[in-house]
């Protein structure tokens, strides 16, 4: 099975910051990462998929980059909405696999 | 906008079987693949399986043997069913709709919380 590895699986910061999370998986999954934010009690949201293409609705500060095995996701200046969890998911391969995930807080 | 709807028992005994319902509202189940995932603390976000819109099944091999998923043309909704459950398959279970192609989880249901105890 493939392993997703995010990190950091905890972070800190303002609003107004820009942040980084990295993803990274055991073998090649191409470009068939994608990118969820999850608020507590719902359900994870799609951000960001095949690695850099932005979900309809998603504001543009989230970008996304890499392929192959290396992917990040930048959010440009953080809003107070972002405070949040965040996974990365790879599709390439079944059983596709989820990162441990990312928690956002407010510094 | 697709929206989906989920239920099913939240409570369950050991070695009872899980019996989960999504219902698929605002689209149709063709052309795209139905995906059943679950969430716990330990374990974090697993992919458990998914069919698509022509029954066909792929199904996380450590748990083939317990599952299955089906689907329900005529009433736009697909189903999980998770045999012999343990403590360890307690979990927030959700459905969420796969994109042929990119293969994404552009929508998901709101989950149903499914505990395990005697």
């Amino acid at each position: 099975d493939i392993q997703m590895t995010q990190s950091p699986s905890s972070l800190s910061a303002s609003v107004g910051d820009r942040v980084t999370i990295t993803c990274r998986a055991s073998q090649n999954i191409r470009r068939y990462l994608h990118w969820y934010q999850q608020r507590p009690g719902e359900a994870p949201k799609l951000l960001i998929y095949v690695a850099s293409t932005l979900q309809t609705g998603v504001p543009s500060r989230f970008s996304g980059s890499g392929s192959g095995t290396d992917f990040t996701l930048t959010i440009s200046s953080l809003q107070p909405e972002d405070f949040a969890t965040y996974f990365c998911q790879q599709s390439d391969t079944t059983p596709y696999s989820f990162g441990q995930g990312t928690k956002l807080h407010i510094k | 906008q697709v929206q989906l709807q989920q239920w099913g028992a939240g409570l369950l005994k050991p070695s009872e079987t899980l019996s989960l319902n999504c219902a698929v509202y605002g689209g149709s189940l063709s052309d795209y693949s139905w995906t059943w995932i679950r969430q716990s603390p330990g374990k974090g976000l697993e992919w458990i399986g998914e069919i698509d819109h022509r029954g066909s099944t792929n199904i996380k091999p450590s748990l083939k043997h317990r599952v299955s998923i089906s689907l329900d043309t005529s009433k736009n909704q697909f189903s999980l069913r998770l045999s012999s459950l343990t403590a360890a398959d307690t979990a927030v279970y959700y459905c969420a709709r796969l994109v042929t192609g990119t293969r994404d989880l552009d929508v998901w249901g709101p989950g149903t919380t499914v505990t395990v105890s005697s």
